[in-house]
């Protein structure tokens, strides 16, 4: 157990609709990450907040925002949601610079 | 720029076999180096972690690794594996800017019986 937990472990929505995934970090860890995992794609890097900021961007679309709110945990939300939007969704937490601690996942199925 | 090139995109080996898994990087500094290891239907967890200290890095489950600067590169290796090695293993190097992670396709390692 990596301590980050991520709600809900699983979502099934259809296209064009709008999803929000969760996610808090361990005690302590004031980065967030996001990445996605689909099987085309591989593992992508979408976004990183460091308390409370935008910190960095990655293969993120317009479609997707995501926000770190203060007590440091984090939303993903996701809208005009298409097929090839179906992954899992990571998030990582962080305390030092680069090592990241996973959640368990999200995995999301649009129909 | 940073970069991570995962040389095996599958690697199969025996029970009992020893394990590599390559992993060269490119890096316009002296850079961390990690394996993460991801089981089937699991989240991601980290192996091992290199930062310039020993350039052989122990990690869990009897996997180390070996940072070697000249070759640009930071293999995997374990004396023997084991079924419940299999797994996807990727390499990843950190940027050199905003903390984020530059990360390789993965290897994916079956274990024969």
């Amino acid at each position: 157990d990596s301590g980050v937990t991520q709600t809900p472990k699983h979502l099934i929505t259809a296209t064009g609709q709008r999803v929000t995934l969760r996610c808090s970090p361990r005690s302590g860890d004031l980065s967030v990450y996001w990445y996605q995992q689909s099987l085309d794609q591989g593992l992508q890097f979408l976004i990183q907040y460091y308390n409370g900021e935008e910190r960095a961007k990655g293969n993120i679309l317009e479609r997707f925002s995501a926000q770190q709110f203060p007590d440091l945990h984090s939303e993903l939300n996701l809208s005009s949601l298409e097929l090839g939007d179906s992954a899992l969704y990571f998030c990582a937490s962080s305390v030092v610079a680069d090592e990241q601690f996973f959640g368990p996942g999200t995995r999301l199925t649009v129909l | 720029a940073q970069s991570v090139t995962q040389l095996d995109s599958h690697v199969s080996v025996s029970e009992g076999t020893p394990v590599l898994l390559r992993c060269n990087y490119s890096s316009s500094y002296s850079p961390s180096l990690f394996w993460y290891v991801q089981h089937p239907n699991k989240g991601l967890q980290l192996l091992l972690k290199y930062t310039s200290a020993a350039t052989l890095v122990k990690g869990i489950n009897g996997f180390e690794a070996e940072f070697k600067k000249s070759e640009t590169s930071f293999h995997l290796t374990k004396p023997s594996a084991h079924m419940s090695d299999a797994a996807e293993y990727f390499c990843v190097v950190s940027s050199d800017s905003n903390y984020q992670l530059i990360w390789g396709a993965g290897t994916k390692l079956i274990i024969k019986p």
